[in-house]
């Protein structure tokens, strides 16, 4: 079975401070992507990022940087010098097969204060 | 290019009443699929089909029906509503991808926010 658990349910944070968002997934399957998508307060989801199983490479885009980790199931997203508009709700998925059978996390609520 | 449009933004139903939420795309993408979002529990499946005239279910669909006659338009009826389908509703879409090394992901729609009173 599928899992991917985000445990902190709320980050609040004032402005110019790092945020990192964790992410722990299970799956049995030796190929599958992650995700990260972001929803703002007008509800829509946007996708930021995607990594597949073979690509353990880590990234840096602008303010934001993944770090994938195979060892701990881990790929832990992180928001450097944070700003109000990053206020948002933050999604962790993983998908292991061509169906679109997502299973997201239940998501965290990050809060950017001036 | 719109992406994907999902229609209503927002919906009030009483118990027992039927409706449609309207699903379309105009990137010609075979893949689309219906999620519902509820509080603490992610995105979960309701729905898929992978061309016009396939279908199948996903992890919650219960309650929901799909059909697929065209490309484009892949419409989630709800025959006789109940207060747990209060929800917000989203729509994705794709292209069929080369699975693992080609794939690349989903565009969703807005969201249909659905109050069952």
């Amino acid at each position: 079975a599928q899992k991917v658990t985000q445990a902190q349910t709320e980050i609040s944070v004032v402005e110019k401070e790092d945020v990192t968002l964790d992410c722990v997934y299970e799956t049995r399957d030796t190929t599958y992507y992650l995700f990260w998508y972001k929803q703002p307060p007008s509800g829509e989801l946007v996708f930021l990022i995607r990594r597949n199983s073979f690509d353990e490479q880590n990234e840096i885009s602008g303010r934001y940087s993944w770090n994938f980790q195979k060892s701990t199931s881990s790929f832990n997203f992180t928001i450097t010098a944070s700003q109000v508009v990053d206020s948002a709700v933050y999604f962790c998925a993983l998908l292991t097969d061509s169906w679109g059978k997502f299973q997201f996390g239940a998501g965290t609520q990050v809060v950017v204060t001036p | 290019n719109a992406g994907v449009t999902q229609t209503p933004k927002f919906q009030v139903l009483k118990t027992g009443q039927s409706m449609t939420l309207q699903c379309a795309q105009d990137m010609n993408h075979e893949y689309m699929s219906w999620y519902r979002q509820d509080p603490g529990m992610g995105l979960r499946l309701i729905h898929y089909s992978v061309g016009a005239g396939i279908t199948d279910q996903g992890e919650v669909p219960n309650g929901y029906n799909v059909s697929r006659s065209t490309t484009e338009d892949f419409p989630l009826r709800l025959l006789s509503a109940a207060p747990s389908q209060t929800s917000v509703y989203f729509c994705a879409s794709r292209e069929i991808q080369t699975w693992p090394s080609g794939y690349y992901g989903y565009t969703f729609g807005s969201g249909t926010r659905l109050t069952v009173v």
